[in-house]
């Protein structure tokens, strides 16, 4: 089955830091991959998204690659501020026809530090 | 309001008891969605559909009841809350082709 792998952290850095957080996944045929992010005591929002291979989907700083060759989909921007401090989704959605469902990742906790 | 929005937005509940947890969107989506968020496991599909009077199982439907009689409305009941349904619920929906899902602000539920 599709299943999407990240760490759950919490992940802290120093504003203006570079970030980087790690998504791998196992789906069958090609699937479309996802970045959300959940704010405090908020639902989860669309980031960014890529829906073929060498894709790049990118949105307010953050941007993340479809790499088909390792299987992976890793978000990253070049200097995080304490606005960013949010939980992040990968998700994936697989291609076929009709409606498919959307398997998230467990979450990973960002904390940025003044 | 133009949106997707949840109500409750806090509730405690003693096991045993019926709850209801309501959803409501006005984009005329086709499809909503109710997921539950507990730490370590990210969110789990509890039950989707697809039109009016069409839904479907998800990965964790044990315990919930839900049904669709108007587009916009997709009300999620626990028939007999128990602890293990102690967590936050999210409601999303999302229209046919490109099918991106958008949430609302989630009610975190809480059984004694």
């Amino acid at each position: 089955g599709n299943s999407v792998t990240q760490m759950e952290g919490p992940v802290t850095l120093s504003e203006e830091a570079f970030l980087t957080i790690n998504c791998t996944y196992t789906a069958t045929g090609y699937p479309s991959l996802f970045w959300y992010v959940q704010y405090p005591g908020e639902g989860l929002q669309l980031l960014l998204k890529a829906t073929k291979a060498d894709d790049k989907g990118s949105n307010k700083g953050f941007e993340a690659t479809y790499r088909k060759e390792t299987t992976s989909f890793h978000l990253e921007k070049g200097s995080v501020q304490v606005s960013d401090s949010a939980v992040y989704f990968c998700a994936l959605r697989r291609n076929s026809g009709g409606y498919q469902k959307v398997t998230f990742g467990i979450g990973t906790k960002l904390q940025v530090i003044p | 309001d133009a949106g997707i929005t949840q109500s409750p937005r806090y509730k405690i509940t003693e096991t045993g008891r019926q709850v209801t947890l309501m959803c409501h969107q006005t984009w005329s989506h086709s499809y909503m969605f109710w997921y539950r968020q507990d730490l370590g496991h990210g969110l789990r599909l509890i039950y989707y559909s697809a039109a009016a009077d069409i839904t479907d199982k998800g990965e964790v439907p044990d315990g919930y009841v839900v049904s669709r009689s108007k587009t916009e409305n997709f009300p999620l009941t626990l028939e007999s809350a128990t602890r293990s349904q102690t967590s936050v619920y999210f409601c999303a929906s999302s229209s046919d082709v490109p099918y991106e899902q958008y949430f609302g602000p989630g009610t975190r539920l809480t059984v004694t």
